[in-house]
């Protein structure tokens, strides 16, 4: 079954910190992967996707993703985190030839400490 | 600055009354979605407009009847909701329907049905 898990519901860290958001999918096809980046009461706007290639992919924000077949995982990154990037982040799985149908994990919730 | 505009921002409505959600997105995309989504959770998707025909209906309740009247906009009319249909709805647009693509979000129309 097609399915994308995120196993931390709830991340808090520091200001300034690194972070790591995990994304763990499955999928029969080749998978185009995405992160969403959601804040309170907005809708969701891309930070990074990845469809081929490069399995290391930069996004806006100073985000950045890396992609590893072998452990179905598409995990994402920052070096630094930054109060306003307390949000809610999805990860999400589509086809090569049928984005239509998303399949949104059930996101992390990121809270940022000063 | 959001390219997808949703209005009202705010929906306020008795369960017997007609009101509507507008989309509009001038990014030439071709294929038009509405998802709801509810507290603390992942956007669930409703329907998928593409090339102005519907394409996806997700097992949608008739209470709730999209309209797509061109490439560029995008209705959900609503009759006779319940309260439990209170939620974020999030209108979003990509290029294609079909092949590798990302989705652009609206910031979303809360609905709050009394």
């Amino acid at each position: 079954a097609q399915s994308v898990t995120q196993p931390d519901i709830h991340i808090t860290v520091s200001e300034g910190a690194s972070l790591e958001l995990r994304c763990n999918y499955s999928y029969g096809a080749t998978p185009y992967l995405f992160w969403y980046v959601q804040s309170p009461g907005q809708g969701l706007q891309l930070l990074l996707k990845y469809f081929s290639g490069d399995t290391l992919v930069q996004g806006i924000k100073g985000f950045e993703a890396e992609f590893k077949r072998s452990q179905s995982s598409f995990n994402l990154r920052k070096p630094s985190v930054h109060w306003s990037d307390a949000a809610e982040y999805f990860c999400a799985v589509g086809g090569s030839y049928n984005t239509d149908k998303l399949i949104f994990g059930t996101g992390t919730r990121l809270q940022v400490f000063p | 600055d959001t390219e997808v505009t949703q209005t009202p921002k705010h929906l306020v409505m008795g369960m017997t009354n007609k009101k509507s959600l507008k989309c509009e997105q001038h990014m030439g995309h071709r294929a038009m979605y509405w998802y709801k989504q509810k507290a603390k959770k992942p956007p669930e998707l409703m329907f998928v407009y593409s090339y102005e025909k519907l394409s996806i209906n997700e097992s949608v309740p008739s209470r709730f009847s999209p309209e797509c009247p061109n490439s560029s906009l995008l209705n959900l009319h609503l009759h006779a909701l319940q309260p439990e249909d209170s939620a974020l709805y999030l209108c979003a647009s990509s290029q294609s329907g079909t092949g590798p693509g990302e989705l652009f979000f609206g910031e979303g129309s809360r609905l709050t049905v009394l």
